[in-house]
């Protein structure tokens, strides 16, 4: 058991969809990420929150909408989206000191018809 | 910018031990991560460099050389359960410790 979980762990969405991808993390940490990570590609990070504030936007698409209600919770929201947006959407949480390791949630596996 | 390069694949005997290596370029260096990944699941943390030299952990153990740019990450007495992707991730001093810059993985296979 990892404490950050994420919901749902499978998604299939049409490109006109809208809809939400949550995480939630149990321990106590600041800061909250999401990745994304594609087959064959390195794991990319694509927001960061820091005391619910976004402090990275690592250049993503606005059909990616992230939302940070509370330290322990974080959302992405999906709307419009592309068949090549189709990955594992991963969340992490870390103490936001550097020697701390990020704890990864187990993904959800999103695909794009 | 940075990049990250390690092996794609590599195969291994249970009870073997087996390197893993990882180069990286960065505009400026922080500290230096391995991760875990089985099929299908989270990554979880293995080890952190920030200093050179050798961080043992039971049966892992990492490795930095700073100047060199280059990390390895040793498996001793191979087990089935090893086989997985390991990630090594690299932060950058200019771009903040929380921006990890991963590479593409490697996968081990450790065969009986």
């Amino acid at each position: 058991e990892t404490g950050v979980t994420q919901t749902p762990r499978h998604l299939v969405m049409g490109m006109t969809n809208k809809k939400s991808l949550k995480c939630e993390q149990h321990l106590g940490h600041n800061a909250m990420y999401w990745y994304k990570q594609s087959a064959k590609k390195p794991l990319e990070l694509m927001f960061v929150y820091n005391f619910k504030e976004q402090t990275e936007n690592n250049s993503v698409p606005s059909r990616f909408s992230p939302e940070c209600p509370n330290s322990s919770h974080l959302f992405l929201h999906l709307h419009t989206l592309q068949p090549e947006d189709s990955a594992l959407y991963l969340c992490a949480s870390s103490p936001q000191r550097e020697e701390y390791e990020q704890y990864f949630g187990p993904g959800t596996r999103l695909t794009v018809t | 910018g940075q990049n990250i390069d390690q092996p794609t694949e590599m195969t291994a005997t249970e009870g073997a031990i087996v390197q893993i290596n990882c180069t990286y370029q960065t505009s400026g260096f922080n500290g230096l991560f391995w991760y875990q990944q089985h099929a299908g699941e989270a990554p979880t943390f293995l080890s952190y460099n920030v200093l050179d030299g050798l961080e043992e952990k039971g049966r892992f153990s990492s490795f930095l050389s700073r100047s060199k740019g280059y990390s390895y990450l040793l498996l001793k007495e191979l087990q089935m359960k090893d086989s997985a992707s390991y990630l090594c991730a690299v932060s950058g001093l200019n771009t903040g410790f929380q921006k990890l810059v991963f590479g593409t993985g490697t996968r081990l296979l450790v065969s009986p």
